[in-house]
């Protein structure tokens, strides 16, 4: 089952501005990662935090992570009409055997960048 | 980053019919790979773990014998969706981790398979 909850669902916003995707989940996690997919594209791997980190940056990425609310943030600054995506959040659990590298993903973020 | 490349990258089918989908790790070794089903404007479902020389985990309402998963090396695993009807029309993607990196990275997915049941 899909954990992870993301809002908002749809976001739409002009160049230049900054977008903020939010991702709660509900179990232990070892870590949580971004991705990223283009419309009928597979999916792009942005940044992942682990669950004794609470913010990274990657270039224009920002991630933090709240272990103790079971939430992360992406944003995006200074965002661009390429950014127009779906966004994903994925959690990998703590459990072993079976579950080692599986990923849950949240049910994403569709952003649209106006140029 | 590793490359994982999924063939074909769509596909139109007749119900009834068999549809094989090929997942391969190009540059590593993937022990373990997973398939994934997406419904349009939908997150992703994961359908299936595929483990190299063992059976596949199948996740709670998966049918195991319409989608058949194959792990046979290192660098391969294959999805058939077995007598295909038109609800089995879906993207799937599969995903692989490296063998030889560290426990809990990033996973690489392939590019996604468009299948059209008709």
């Amino acid at each position: 089952s899909q954990q992870g909850e993301e809002d908002p669902q749809a976001l739409s916003i002009q160049e230049g501005e900054n977008a903020t995707m939010n991702c709660s989940y509900k179990t232990s996690i070892n870590n949580l990662q971004w991705y990223r997919q283009n419309s009928g594209r597979g999916l792009v791997h942005l940044i992942l935090i682990r669950s004794n980190e609470r913010e990274k940056h990657s270039g224009r990425l920002r991630v933090t992570l709240d272990t103790s609310k079971k939430s992360s943030s992406l944003l995006i600054t200074a965002s661009r009409a390429a950014d127009t995506a779906s966004y994903f959040c994925a959690t990998a659990s703590r459990a072993g055997g079976t579950s080692y590298g599986k990923l849950t993903f949240g049910q994403g973020t569709i952003l649209t960048v106006h140029p | 980053g590793a490359v994982v490349s999924q063939h074909p990258s769509w596909v139109i089918c007749k119900s009834g019919t068999s549809v094989k989908i090929e997942c391969r790790s190009l540059d590593f070794q993937a022990t373990t790979m997973f398939w994934y089903r997406q419904f349009p404007k939908q997150s992703l479902m994961l359908m299936a773990t595929s483990n190299e020389g063992s059976k596949a985990t199948y996740e709670q309402g998966v049918e195991k014998d319409k989608f058949l998963i194959n792990h046979a090396s290192l660098t391969l695993s294959t999805l058939t969706v077995t007598s295909a009807h038109p609800e089995d029309s879906s993207f799937y993607i599969c995903s692989a981790r490296d063998r030889g990196g560290p426990g809990f990275t990033e996973a690489f997915f392939g590019q996604g398979t468009r299948l059209t049941v008709v």
